[in-house]
């Protein structure tokens, strides 16, 4: 069955340094997000992607975040310079159509 | 209170018996989806409920959806140990095209062998 792949599954990594997250989306699906869980806490939408562009993004993705999708599968969220605060578990979603999205298992990033 | 919150926050019951979770959002919907997650895993998708359906089966769950209410409800019949999870409720807003989902707090269910 198709699924949508994170990687790494967990990262650790210094405040202030850059880390890039990886999906690989279903393969047919147009439509990509990716999602944040600080622990213990509901799962809050951060961008979505679509036909290339950024089609809504929250409050939450300020400049230090950016996606890209550079080739035909991969799907990536980039922090530029990371704090405390977005320790977090990130999610990729996919979906054929807008609805019934399919997540990832998610990266675990821990900033110290 | 915020779109998506489910109800109760925790939930402890039996093996066999059934849970009841619901959830209650605030605008309009397009679709109103339920996921589970497994402690540090990612969410799985369980069913989706359109705006303009009010019950909807899958093995052994049962979602209904008031929208003129605007909540919802999720039954687990015959719960097992390995139902034991998080479940969350997610709302698709009414819009075309791109739908993001805005999540509820979550129900932690526990299931006692």
């Amino acid at each position: 069955e198709p699924e949508v792949t994170q990687t790494p599954s967990h990262q650790v990594t210094q405040m202030g340094q850059e880390v890039i997250l990886r999906c690989v989306p279903i393969s047919n699906h147009l439509y990509f997000y990716w999602y944040r869980q600080i622990l213990g806490q509901k799962v809050e939408f951060l961008v979505s992607f679509y036909n290339n562009e950024i089609s809504e993004k929250s409050e939450i993705f300020d400049d230090q975040f950016s996606v890209e999708r550079p080739d035909g599968s991969n799907f990536t969220l980039k922090i530029r310079s990371t704090k405390l605060e977005d320790s977090a578990m990130y999610f990729c979603a996919s979906s054929e159509r807008a609805a019934e999205a399919f997540f990832g298992q998610g990266t675990r990033l821990t900033v110290v | 209170s915020q779109q998506g919150e489910e109800d109760p926050q925790a939930l402890s019951i039996q093996e066999g018996e059934n849970a009841t979770m619901n959830c209650s959002y605030k605008t309009s919907i397009n679709n109103l989806q339920w996921y589970r997650q497994n402690s540090g895993r990612g969410l799985v998708h369980l069913i989706l409920i359109r705006s303009n359906e009010r019950e909807k089966h899958s093995g052994r769950l049962r979602v209904t959806l008031d929208t003129s209410k605007k909540s919802s409800s999720l039954l687990i019949t015959a719960s097992r140990a390995a139902d034991t999870a998080s479940y969350f409720c997610a709302t698709a807003r009414k819009d075309f095209g791109n739908e993001k989902l805005t999540f509820g707090t979550g129900t932690r269910l526990t299931i006692i062998p």
